[in-house]
């Protein structure tokens, strides 16, 4: 159960598109199609942003997207906006009723 | 909209109990398995706990196993956590959080209390 690794931080212009890796195990992103990505404001509540690799929920902007790559999984945000800083999580199922997260990764606009 | 409101954090001394109510509304609550997750301050998020929908199976990450109980009272649309032999390592931000109907995400999550260990 070792937590996912993801950059401490990552930084973009409005307008600019950023990537943040989230990279675990055969165990866990690399053995399911179960990664989902949290946006969290200070102080508040994570919001889901992508579920199964790449799928959005209802309502969320398709300037999110999803991604993975054998043991690593990928959320990219395009036509950075100011509203688009926080910090952001990814989580991946790791069988048995059991999740493991990311360190999370706070992005700067 | 679906409602998750935690209650019950506090501060407590190393080695005490606590326990946490998570009261859930407008979706059928026992129809969704229902998990704890926690922040410590300044850190990431870490899964702790999962009941399944009926409340006979239960899964706890190794950090807590032994220590802490997840139940859940289906008549109350109430998730509880019953924390015990609490370390200073315990201290997070609690989130309580819907599991999707498909069991691979946690669709929706309520605002968090805050469990504080400390002597």
């Amino acid at each position: 159960q070792s937590a996912l690794t993801q950059p401490a931080s990552v930084s973009g212009s409005p307008g600019q598109s950023i990537t943040i890796s989230c990279t675990g195990t055969s165990s866990d992103v690399g053995g399911y199609n179960y990664v989902s990505w949290y946006q969290q404001h200070p102080g508040k509540a994570p919001k889901l942003m992508i579920y199964d690799v790449s799928k959005r929920p209802s309502g969320i902007s398709d300037r999110f997207s999803g991604s993975k790559s054998g043991n690593t999984a990928s959320l990219t945000i395009s036509g950075l906006q100011a509203e688009d800083e926080a910090d952001y999580f990814c989580c991946s199922y790791a069988g048995g009723s059991t999740w493991v997260f990311g360190g999370g990764t706070n992005l700067a606009v | 909209e679906v409602q998750l409101v935690e209650s019950g954090g506090g501060l407590v001394q190393p080695g005490g109990s606590l326990r946490l109510s998570c009261a859930a509304s407008e979706f059928t609550f026992s129809n969704y398995d229902m998990s704890w997750v926690r922040q410590a301050p300044g850190k990431g998020l870490e899964w702790v706990s999962t009941l399944s929908g009926g409340g006979g199976n239960s899964y706890y990450a190794d950090s807590v196993k032994g220590r802490f109980t997840i139940s859940r009272d289906n008549s109350k649309n109430t998730l509880y956590l019953q924390m015990n032999s609490l370390r200073v390592e315990d201290t997070a931000v609690y989130f309580c959080a819907k599991v999707s109907s498909v069991t691979t995400f946690f669709d929706y999550w309520g605002q968090g209390t805050l469990v504080t260990v400390s002597s």
